[in-house]
């Protein structure tokens, strides 16, 4: 069965402030590694995908990188705008339809 | 552009009673999704399709039912609703597997069973 689970649950942070949230996953086969933003009362948006160990995505202050077993979000420099709930996501080799697994997420807040 | 919308936003539901979301995507996305999202429970998919026509179980589908009759909708229906089932609904789709772009999701359905 796969696995995603997501460290810490949440996360404060003063602006400026930089940190690293985590995705720790267990699949069989890993199709590719996706994560999401998420605001409140709204839908996750996609933010990157990662097929490979070593790969890294970069997106103005965010930057996802892969390893074999798990995937980091590094948030630079973070302002009050970053402040929402980043989703991580796994697609597996071995699941049919294009699913994604999903962790239960990190609460990021950045303080002004 | 549209994108992937949910309809409706909020609903109350007495035990018992039947309804259904409408997903609607503009994008001529092939696959399409229902999740539903509960505290401390992370995104769950529900059922889901490969294309029009076709449809499948995800990981929590009992007590609810889904249609594609048309590639640009995906109808999903509660027959009898319980409490179990009040939660925030998410309707996502998608080109197909390993595309680079993930999933375009909704804005959900939030529903509360009494």
């Amino acid at each position: 069965e796969d696995q995603v689970t997501q460290s810490p649950e949440a996360l404060r942070l003063q602006e400026g402030e930089s940190s690293s949230l985590n995705c720790s996953y267990t699949v069989s086969g890993l199709r590719g590694l996706f994560w999401y933003r998420q605001d409140p009362g709204k839908g996750p948006e996609f933010l990157f995908t990662l097929y490979s160990a070593g790969e890294e995505k970069e997106k103005e202050r965010l930057k996802a990188t892969l390893t074999k077993k798990e995937s980091f979000l590094h948030i630079t420099a973070p302002k009050p705008e970053d402040s929402a709930t980043y989703l991580c996501a796994v697609q597996a080799g071995e699941t049919s339809g294009s699913r994604l697994t999903f962790g239960e997420g990190t609460q990021l807040t950045v303080n002004p | 552009n549209a994108g992937v919308t949910q309809t409706p936003k909020f609903r109350v539901l007495k035990t018992g009673q039947s309804m259904t979301l409408l997903c609607a995507q503009d994008m001529n996305h092939e696959y399409m999704y229902w999740y539903r999202q509960d505290p401390g429970m992370g995104l769950r998919l529900i059922h889901y399709s490969v294309g029009e026509g076709t449809t499948a179980k995800g990981e929590v589908p009992d007590g609810y039912n889904v249609s594609r009759l048309k590639k640009q909708n995906f109808l999903l229906g509660l027959e009898s609703a319980a409490p179990s089932q009040t939660s925030v609904y998410f309707c996502a789709s998608s080109y197909g597997p390993g595309q680079y772009y993930g999933y375009t999701f909704g804005s959900g359905t939030r529903l509360t069973v009494v």
